[in-house]
């Protein structure tokens, strides 16, 4: 079946250091891949996206690479500050209209 | 504002209490999505519906039901609650376009 793996789950570094997340998707159908951010106790919050015709996005400090034949895509996060700490969420959207989620990343950012 | 809404924030029940968490979007979206989750853990899809009167059991098995009467109406019910059902359950909407989720505030029920 579908199936998205994240890595690692948590992650810790230091203010302004770089931080990167993996995922890895099965169904080679999927054509759009978003990034969700989750702060404690609050709603997750779509921070970017890219769609399969695209290789890599980038929005400020945040970016976004996509590797369509390893079937990889990776959440890059430059110049970290404390509040980027969070827990994010890679997600594959596949024919079956339903996104796939990773198993999240916990993010810390000390200052 | 167009947005998703989702209530009660926050519900502690006793067991075998029957309950209902509403959602509404006011989005125009056609697909809504319950998820469970404890803090900072992973997104488990209970149910979901791509329309009016269509809904479909996900991929956590759940004891819930939902129901589909209106577009921006996509209420979950628990017959009889569990202090196993204590979690956090986010409701979900998606537009045509294949356009990422909006997600609700979210209502963390407790059993006791």
């Amino acid at each position: 079946g579908e199936n998205v793996e994240q890595h690692p789950s948590t992650l810790s570094v230091q203010e302004g250091d770089s931080a990167v997340i993996k995922c890895t998707y099965s169904d080679s159908a999927s054509n759009y891949f978003p990034w969700y951010k989750q702060e404690l106790g609050k709603r997750p919050q779509l921070i970017i996206d890219i769609r399969s015709n695209v290789g890599e996005k980038k929005d400020q400090r945040i970016a976004v690479t996509l590797n369509k034949t390893a079937k990889h895509f990776s959440l890059h996060i430059t110049e970290t500050q404390p509040e980027d700490s969070a827990v994010y969420f890679c997600a594959a959207l596949g024919n079956t209209g339903k996104l796939i989620f990773g198993q999240g990343t916990t993010l810390q950012v000390k200052p | 504002e167009a947005d998703i809404y989702q209530t009660p924030r926050y519900l502690v029940i006793g067991t075998g209490k029957k309950i209902t968490l509403e959602c509404s979007q006011t989005m125009g979206h056609d697909k809504m999505y319950w998820y469970q989750q404890d803090p900072g853990m992973e997104l488990h899809l209970i149910h979901y519906s791509y329309g009016v009167n269509s809904t479909e059991k996900g991929d956590l098995s759940s004891e819930s039901t939902v129901s589909r009467i209106r577009t921006e109406h996509f209420p979950l019910t628990l017959e009889s609650a569990r202090p196993s059902h204590t979690s956090q359950y986010l409701c979900a909407s998606r537009g045509i376009g294949g356009s990422g989720y909006t997600f609700g505030s979210g209502t963390r029920l407790t059993v006791v």
